[in-house]
């Protein structure tokens, strides 16, 4: 049974100051590794896919990096509209096993 | 090109009941799944259809339902509603490459 793990499940920021979300995984053989966020009520809205440890993939603040164990998302420099929940994912037999997010806020 | 969409947006449903959530994919993906948000659970996957044939069924009870048409469009239903029903049901569509995109959901809640 695949297994996702996010850390931490908060993450309060003040604006500007950068940190880290951690996904761990546990699955046999890794079809990548997807981020999303997600806004309270709507719809996870895709990020990044993550294929080989090693890859890294940058979207303005956002960056996200991929070992043979854990993929990191790294905010940098955030900003209020960058409060959201994260979301990592790994494919599997045609569905998707998310972790269980991490809630980012980012006060002014 | 246009997003996945997903119709009603909210449902308010009494126990025992049943309903029909529709979803429409992003145009040329032929992938549709279907997933259930809940504060206590988080995401979980429900079913995943590919031209009209179900490839994956998660561990739900059989009152959750669904169907594929020729056209890539999806339905799901979910027969004699209980209380724990209550949730944001997403659909998310795929071109094939595991990459999957969600719609706006459906907020269904059950009296």
């Amino acid at each position: 049974e695949d297994q996702v793990t996010q850390s931490p499940e908060a993450l309060r920021l003040q604006e500007g100051e950068s940190s880290s979300l951690n996904c761990s995984y546990t699955v046999s053989g890794l079809r990548g590794l997807f981020w999303y966020r997600q806004d309270p009520g709507k719809g996870p809205e895709f990020l990044f896919t993550l294929y080989s440890a090693g890859e890294e993939k940058e979207k303005e603040r956002l960056k996200a990096t991929l070992t043979k164990k854990e993929s990191f998302l790294h905010i940098t420099a955030p900003k209020p509209e960058d409060s959201a929940t994260y979301l990592c994912a790994v494919p599997n037999d045609y569905k998707l096993s998310f972790g269980a997010g991490t809630t980012v806020t980012v006060r002014a | 090109k246009a997003g996945v969409t997903q119709t009603p947006r909210y449902l308010i449903k009494t126990r025992g009941q049943q309903v029909t959530l529709s979803c429409s994919p992003i145009s040329g993906h032929r992938s549709v799944s279907w997933y259930q948000q809940t504060p206590g659970q988080g995401l979980q996957f429900l079913f995943e259809y590919f031209s009209e044939t179900q490839r994956n069924k998660g561990n739900f009870p059989g009152r959750f339902s669904g169907r594929q048409f020729s056209n890539s469009r999806s339905e799901m239903n979910v027969s004699t509603l209980e209380l724990g029903d209550s949730a944001l049901y997403l659909c998310a569509s795929s071109y094939g490459n595991n990459e999957q995109f969600f719609g706006p959901g459906t907020r269904l809640t059950v009296l």
